[in-house]
């Protein structure tokens, strides 16, 4: 199956900082989507991007498929941005493969 | 809108029971998906519908765990015997029909295998 590799594993970050989380997959994708999960154990849909750029807010990502990786940019981190990130990818439009995500700690 | 609901929040049982796991996905949406995940790591997907119609379950163990959905909305896992490597969060998600469709899951179940 495709192999997902995040990183950095951790980050922590002081409030208001900026920072790139990265993902990077073995093989052709033409399904990508992050994810955040709360502390709470919540899991929210960042981002559908398997390709090209988007921007919501204070989050954005970009992803260049034909080099197989994909970026997930915070800025002006806030402490509701805590939690782990993952990104999961697919080949056929089916079944998702999920990284080991990236815990973010943003302290204030 | 309404998102994924999912019951119970948490169960625990001792090993060799049963348990039985409850999801509704958002309306309208076809595709329903049961992850699980073990603490520590990215959700594993156990099994995929479309409508009621099984689109993946090749990492189900279907020595031990169930999975339908009558109807095409409602669904149901079920795991008999329990194991103590079950002990995990199982997710339910679901997106519109298709698989280029972003998921949004429920809040999921913490089960712990006494």
């Amino acid at each position: 199956g495709i192999q997902v590799e995040q990183s950095p594993p951790d980050l922590i970050l002081q409030e208001g900082a900026n920072s790139t989380l990265r993902c990077n997959f073995s093989d052709s994708v033409n399904n990508l989507q992050w994810f955040h999960q709360n502390p709470w154990g919540q899991l929210i849909n960042l981002f559908y991007i398997p390709s090209g750029t988007k921007q919501n807010g204070r989050l954005s990502a970009t992803t260049v498929a034909t080099e197989r990786y994909s970026l997930l940019y915070i800025s002006s981190s806030q402490t509701t941005d805590s939690g782990v990130y993952f990104c999961a990818v697919g080949l056929s439009g089916y079944k998702l493969s999920f990284g080991a995500g990236t815990t973010v700690t943003v302290r204030a | 809108e309404a998102g994924v609901a999912q019951s119970p929040r948490y169960k625990i049982i001792e090993k060799r029971q049963s348990v039985a796991f409850w999801c509704n996905p958002i309306s309208g949406h076809a595709t329903l998906y049961w992850y699980q995940q073990i603490l520590g790591q990215g959700p594993k997907l156990l099994i995929q519908f479309q409508n009621n119609g099984v689109v993946d379950d090749s990492q189900l163990p279907k020595d031990r765990f169930s999975a339908e959905r009558l109807k095409g909305v409602d669904s149901t896992l079920k795991i008999q015997p329990a194991k103590l490597e079950d002990s995990a969060v199982y997710l339910c998600a679901s997106s519109l029909k298709g698989g280029y469709q972003p998921q949004h899951f429920g809040d999921g179940t913490r089960l712990s295998i006494l």
